[in-house]
């Protein structure tokens, strides 16, 4: 089936470790985006990218890094720069702005858990 | 983007329209609305997006008011399985970038038995 897989789930980490997420889509999707949610809010982005090799910073990038060497793939790093890491954490892709349906899919998120 | 307005919660009886209503008031002419909607702990979901015209989808239907500052997301025959986060979001559909989307609180629309 096509879709958007995140893993893990659930994700435990020490505190000033870097640890990295998972996010996979098969929909050949070129715009792939990286979403963090505290509890009670909406969703906030952190970084996205339009194209292979390419990605631009969201409104909380601080503390991430991501890379974007396959069309497929979209890890994201929370790094110890991070200053208060535990959330949920959601990534989502897109078909390229302009083409007829370019809504988001989002995938069922990791919940980062920082001890 | 612009900005929109929900109320923060809503109650609906099972077997009813539910009703939910988002205020988008400074909306620019080339922006759509978009709704989503978000069961706990999972990822948000797709509904229905919208420029000027109501639209309909297997859904729900989006009820635009004609000068487009507010708008209303019907879900026709509520079950308990539509207890969700539901967003409201204002952004142009089409552009120089896919950039991503901006989500408010919503509302947490609870259907009751």
């Amino acid at each position: 089936d096509g879709g958007i897989t995140q893993s893990p789930k659930y994700l435990f980490r020490k505190e000033g470790q870097n640890v990295t997420l998972s996010c996979e889509q098969n929909l050949n999707h070129d715009a792939m985006y990286w979403y963090r949610q505290d509890p009670g809010q909406g969703l906030r982005l952190i970084y996205y990218s339009q194209i292979v090799n390419d990605f631009q910073k969201g409104d909380i990038a601080e503390g991430y890094s991501v890379s974007r060497e396959k069309k497929e793939s979209f890890p994201l790093t929370v790094t110890s720069a991070q200053k208060n890491p535990t959330a949920f954490y959601l990534c989502a892709s897109s078909s390229v702005p302009g083409q007829r349906n370019n809504e988001q899919f989002f995938g069922p998120g990791t919940r980062l858990t920082v001890l | 983007d612009a900005k929109t307005t929900q109320p923060p919660s809503m109650d609906c009886a099972e077997g009813r329209a539910a009703n939910l209503p988002c205020n988008h008031s400074t909306i620019s002419g080339n922006e759509y609305v978009y709704w989503y909607r978000q069961i706990h702990s999972q990822g948000p979901q797709y509904i229905i997006h919208g420029l000027k015209n109501n639209e309909t989808n297997e859904m729900a239907s989006l009820i635009i008011t004609e000068d487009r500052k507010s708008s209303t997301l019907i879900l026709p025959h509520a079950t308990l399985r539509d207890t969700a986060v539901y967003y409201c979001i204002v952004r142009v559909r089409s552009g120089g970038g896919a950039d991503g989307l901006t989500f408010g609180k919503g509302t947490h629309l609870i259907i009751q038995p």
